[in-house]
């Protein structure tokens, strides 16, 4: 099992402040994704990143894979309200028998207070 | 409608009784699995379905089966609960991209 280790597991802030998730392995993926999860629904995709070092940015969101494909930032810059919920990152192995077969973090609970 | 749907959202069953998680998709995704989510764990996959007929186990598959006979279903049974299968319960979807879509998941408790 690849493991995905998320920090920190819970993060509060006030709006307007900047915030940033970390996602970290000892393996390499192919892809990694990024959910937002909102209480008492699924998780909904946010990005992809692909490609070693590639940086993408979603308004005020910017995505990071890191240039080993190990580990992965999401920064939120100017927090809302909005922003409240559960940050998942999954990695997507490399083993062609594990197509689909995602590694989800155990999540980033932020809150963002007004 | 469009999309993947759950049912029961909320169940609350005895030790030892038989229970099935209804799962519904109307994109005809050819990928199709499930996933438990409790505290501290994150999601993990039980079983995932690349096609109709055909099915797999995830990362933690004890006391759970799945069938798939129709590629929009993918129910899953739990053939005899156990107060560890208390959990959140989430269908998800996929075509031959990365990306998945879940379900509004299902509530479980087992007493």
């Amino acid at each position: 099992t690849q493991l995905l280790e998320q920090s920190p597991q819970f993060l509060s802030i006030q709006e307007g402040e900047n915030l940033t998730v970390y996602c970290n392995s000892s393996s390499v993926f192919s892809s990694l994704q990024w959910y937002r999860q909102e209480p008492g629904e699924g998780p909904v995709l946010l990005v992809t990143v692909v490609t070693g070092g590639e940086v993408k940015k979603l308004k005020r969101l910017t995505f990071q894979f890191g240039d080993a494909r190990k580990d992965s930032s999401l920064h939120i810059t100017a927090a809302q309200p909005g922003d409240t919920g559960l940050y998942l990152c999954a990695g997507a192995p490399y083993a062609t028998d594990s197509w689909g077969k995602l590694q989800f973090g155990s999540g980033t609970q932020v809150v963002v207070t007004p | 409608d469009a999309g993947i749907t759950q049912s029961p959202r909320y169940k609350i069953t005895e030790t030892g009784r038989q229970v099935t998680l209804m799962c519904h998709q109307t994109w005809s995704h050819s990928y199709m699995f499930w996933y438990r989510q409790d505290l501290g764990h994150g999601l993990r996959l039980i079983y995932y379905s690349a096609a109709a007929d055909i099915t797999d186990k995830g990362e933690v598959p004890d006391g759970y089966v799945v069938s798939r006979s129709k590629t929009e279903n993918f129910p899953l049974t739990l053939e005899s609960a156990t107060r560890s299968q208390t959990s959140v319960y989430f269908c998800a979807s996929s075509d031959l991209t990365d990306e998945q879509f879940f379900g509004p998941g299902t509530r479980l408790t087992v007493l």
